[in-house]
């Protein structure tokens, strides 16, 4: 297991249209975090997996955007009607129980035309 | 909510020297943890060192270590004998040890570490 992968790496879209992003996790890390970062910014969190239940949303989380982790495993985050707003780089963590190590991604970029 | 300040948004040091980064927080827990992150150009985040509120003693991560004052709430990151390697974006983070916080890392804003060969 070489770490975190997420995927696609890059992705450009036009405005309103939908957009899915993966992140496979660490095989033996049951916690999984969604994190947006903006161009000179810290990263944000916007919601954390304990295996498939999806235990925290932050308020960043509009109804546009939905995760999904259906078997513990990988996740996906989708958001539906993209705006310019959500241009940014978006990184997965995932950690080995909430005291652990967190590891973090590559992220995926998004650019919103 | 926890709020994390990197007051310095650039920072450069020579090649072999030392540089300190700052960083303080503000918290009302008396539990927690803090963290420097190294985020390189287009490249993944890495843990670089982590310190326990609860241990008086400052970690130490072979060039890699901190000052953690906990009255004053501040938390500066010390790099010894610089390398072209270190040149990256460095994250201060905070995570409380318990309850609904503990899910979640508080991002300061970053520094960017220049090293000048």
């Amino acid at each position: 297991d070489t770490g975190v992968s997420q995927d696609p790496r890059h992705k450009i879209t036009k405005r309103g249209q939908n957009v899915t992003f993966r992140c496979d996790p660490i095989s033996e890390h049951n916690r999984l975090y969604w994190y947006r970062q903006t161009l000179g910014q810290g990263p944000e969190f916007l919601t954390y997996f304990q295996n498939e239940a999806q235990l925290e949303k932050s308020r960043l989380l509009s109804d546009r955007f939905s995760a999904e982790r259906p078997k513990g495993s990988f996740s996906t985050l989708e958001i539906q009607r993209t705006e310019q707003g959500d241009s940014a780089m978006y990184l997965c963590a995932s950690s080995l129980e909430r005291s652990g190590t967190w590891v973090f991604g590559p992220g995926t970029r998004l650019t919103v035309l | 909510a926890q709020t994390v300040t990197q007051s310095q948004p650039e920072m450069s040091v020579q090649e072999a020297e030392t540089v300190t980064l700052s960083c303080t927080y503000d918290t009302s827990e008396s539990d927690y943890y803090l963290f420097w992150y190294k985020q390189p150009p287009s490249r993944q985040m890495i843990l670089v060192i982590r310190q326990e509120a609860y241990k008086q003693q400052n970690a130490t991560e072979n060039r890699f270590s901190v000052n953690f004052q906990k009255a004053a709430k501040s938390f500066s990151l010390k790099i010894s004998d610089s390398q072209l390697g270190d040149a990256a974006m460095y994250f201060c983070a905070y995570r409380s040890a318990f309850g609904p916080g503990a899910n979640n890392l508080f991002f300061g804003t970053g520094t960017r570490l220049t090293v000048i060969p």
